[in-house]
């Protein structure tokens, strides 16, 4: 079964808005959570660690004002999308390390933006 | 050049063959490789990991590893239409705290 969860799948904003997307792990904790951007065809490309009681750590070229990520607790890491614009359109996807101390990840099922 | 590579195909194969892929990377400090299946719109899952140099095997998928080329190759044998997926290399480096380097993917199709 899926051990990383992410809410909402899909979603579809008008431009100007924000969106917030969740990732969740399920039965285990994460002190670190990874967030990529995926566009069609395209690998992942990794937006920024999101990391328990600290800030996140943003890859180059990621706006951290404009995609704020909070690492509530240790089972649950939020992306906000600010100010949406069409360019943003993306799948985006969540990642948490295996508990076990291996360098596995667990990957979310992903989330579809649309920004109208 | 980017730090690993990885021939985005697509790579078409009939039902039953056996399917090669490959990817190599520059960043002699990577130890612990990965492959991972994305179908369409969905996450990736893994399928095998490795570290350092080896062989490893998990039912019809062989994972190969040979450091001293940069080379990893994921191996699936007697191919299934089930398999038709983009397929991710991963790779990460033992002080890179679980983050993970991707190689831009190879999309199989094996047709029926």
């Amino acid at each position: 079964g899926a051990v990383v969860s992410q809410h909402p799948s899909r979603v579809i904003c008008k431009s100007g808005t924000s969106v917030k997307i969740e990732c969740r792990s399920l039965d285990f904790q994460a002190t670190t959570m990874f967030w990529y951007r995926q566009f069609p065809k395209q690998s992942l490309m990794l937006m920024a660690t999101s990391n328990e009681g600290s800030k996140a750590t943003y890859e180059q070229g990621v706006e951290k004002d404009k995609f704020l990520i909070n690492h509530a607790s240790l089972t649950l890491s939020t992306l906000t999308v600010t100010s949406a614009h069409p360019e943003d359109s993306s799948f985006y996807i969540c990642s948490a390390p295996r508990p076990s101390g291996s360098y596995e990840q667990y990957f979310g099922p992903g989330t579809r933006l649309t920004v109208t | 050049q980017k730090e690993v590579e990885q021939d985005p195909g697509p790579l078409s194969v009939p039902e039953g063959a056996i399917v090669s892929l490959n990817c190599t990377y520059s960043n002699s400090a990577f130890q612990y490789f990965m492959w991972y299946r994305q179908y369409s719109r969905k996450g990736p899952e893994l399928l095998m990991y490795t570290y350092s140099s080896g062989n490893k095997e998990d039912g019809r998928f062989t994972a190969q590893v040979d450091k001293s080329s940069k080379y990893i190759s994921l191996f699936i044998r007697d191919s299934q239409p089930s398999d038709s997926a983009t397929y991710l290399c991963a790779m990460s480096a033992w002080n890179a705290g679980n983050m993970l380097t991707f190689g831009g993917g190879t999309r199989l199709m094996v047709k029926p």
